[in-house]
């Protein structure tokens, strides 16, 4: 099976614009969760879908939002960014479904996000 | 709330010498536990899991961990480290709510660098 798949793996953007990260889970896979990694506050987890329904959200501002389409696809959106917006962005995915959370994240490469 | 602890920055270690890397952890009911490395510009790669029954797990790559609920700690072991094991470890935590409640969410610690030395 081909792994957790993330595009574009390297963005550099400005100050003020938005940009989308695109994340492809593994086959089968309905749950995708995004993480946020920076060298000061480490790994934080921004959101999960599952289903094409956010499960679950940590404590991200509002411009940090997501979506997951029916082919469990997942995108997350950064509106408005700012220079601590930069970071690794890890998307990962699940064979877990309903009640079933003992299931291991495989993690994707990540997007490399630098804000001028 | 859930936390992670990593009390090490870094390891290191010389090859074939046993490697130890430290978590603690500190929740509200039974944990799932889990492992991960991450590579230098890659994403994490799982290792282990520690869900319920048997203390000592055994994962990828010859790794094993022990759980302690007395200590709250599950930390990560290998007999005899090699140097490709040089990388960054995570330990994370979830802990098995309702669905709504708890989902996926993985709660990390900040991380241990591992240097093995030839």
């Amino acid at each position: 099976k081909a792994g957790v798949t993330q595009t574009p793996r390297y963005l550099i953007k400005t100050r003020g614009q938005q940009v989308t990260l695109s994340c492809s889970p593994i086959s089968g896979h309905r749950s995708v969760s995004w993480y946020q990694q920076t060298p000061g506050q480490g790994l934080q987890f921004l959101f999960e879908y599952f289903s094409e329904t956010q499960r679950n959200k940590g404590n991200f501002p509002g411009r940090f939002s997501g979506r997951q389409f029916s082919n469990s696809r997942s995108e997350m959106n950064v509106s408005t960014l700012e220079l601590g917006d930069s970071a690794l962005y890890l998307c990962a995915s699940s064979s877990a479904s309903g009640t079933e959370t003992y299931n291991e994240q495989f993690f994707g490469p990540g997007t490399r996000l630098t804000v001028l | 709330a859930q936390s992670v602890a990593q009390p090490e920055d870094q390891v290191n270690v010389a090859e074939g010498n046993p490697l130890t890397v430290k978590c603690t952890y500190s929740v509200s009911g039974n944990p799932y536990l889990f492992w991960y490395v991450q590579y230098p510009n890659r994403g994490l790669q799982f290792l282990l899991k520690y869900i319920t029954g048997d203390n000592l797990v055994k994962g990828s790559y010859g790794f094993e961990a022990e759980f302690n609920k007395s200590q709250t700690s599950f930390h990560l072991k290998k007999p005899s480290a090699l140097v490709s094991d040089s990388a960054l470890y995570f330990c994370a935590v979830r802990v098995p709510l309702s669905w709504q409640a708890a989902g996926n969410k993985l709660t990390f610690g900040g991380g241990t660098r591992v240097l093995v030395k030839p």
